[in-house]
């Protein structure tokens, strides 16, 4: 069975804190994606980061950077210098399977505040 | 460029009263198109599937249908609503071919039963 476990429900940092967000998956398939969406207070879906079973190198975007370690089923997201902006809802996701269904973690309500 | 929206944006609705829920992609075709509920203070949870005109699949069993009556529109429906059935409901869509990527996700609707 798939599944995704975002064990953090809340975080608050202060501004300029950097923070990890955990995720860790369970899959028997030897292909398969994971992913990182962001859902602000508006509530739409933002994609962040894309990552195929097969590259485990890690992948830095500005502040935002992900580690992912197969030998521990975890795909984590680090925000360096978090900002007010980075507020929101941040879910991990897994696609095995077919027809693109993606697996949702229950999410990490990050607070950052000034 | 690819578009999704979905309406009404906001839904207060009797137990037992009918719903429906519309979503329409612009700008591509053949999507893949999924609806997603988020319960409150929970992941996001795939309802259904569809991967082409009239092709629905179930992920759960409950209280919902689903019909795709042309490529790029998405109906979600109940004929009678339950107090379960509160959330927010997101539609989405893929592109259909190639490696998975990543869904596009409409701007939700909040569907409160009283």
């Amino acid at each position: 069975a798939q599944k995704v476990t975002q064990a953090q429900t809340e975080i608050s940092v202060v501004e300029k804190e950097d923070v990890t967000l955990d995720c860790v998956y369970e899959t028997r398939d030897t292909t398969y994606y994971l992913f990182w969406y962001k859902q602000p207070p508006s509530g739409e879906l933002v994609f962040l980061i894309r990552r195929n079973s097969f590259d485990e190198q890690n992948e830095i975007s500005g502040r935002y950077s992900w580690n992912f370690q197969k030998s521990t089923s975890s795909f984590n997201f680090t925000i360096t210098a978090s900002q007010v902006v980075d507020s929101a809802v941040y879910f991990c996701a897994l696609s095995s399977g077919g027809y693109n269904k993606l697996i949702f973690g229950a999410g990490t309500r990050l607070a950052v505040h000034p | 460029s690819q578009t999704i929206h979905q309406w009404p944006a906001t839904l207060v609705q009797p137990v037992g009263s009918p719903l429906s829920l519309e979503c329409t992609v612009e700008g591509t075709s053949n999507p893949n198109l999924y609806w997603y509920r988020q319960a409150a203070g929970r992941g996001l949870q795939l309802l259904f599937y569809s991967v082409g005109i009239g092709q629905i699949s179930s992920e759960v069993p409950q209280n919902l249908s689903a019909s795709r009556p042309q490529d790029r529109q998405f109906i979600l429906s109940s004929k009678k609503l339950l107090l379960s059935d509160s959330g927010f409901y997101l539609c989405a869509w893929s592109i259909s071919t190639g490696v998975p990527g990543e869904l596009f996700f409409g701007e939700g609707s909040r569907l409160t039963v009283l």
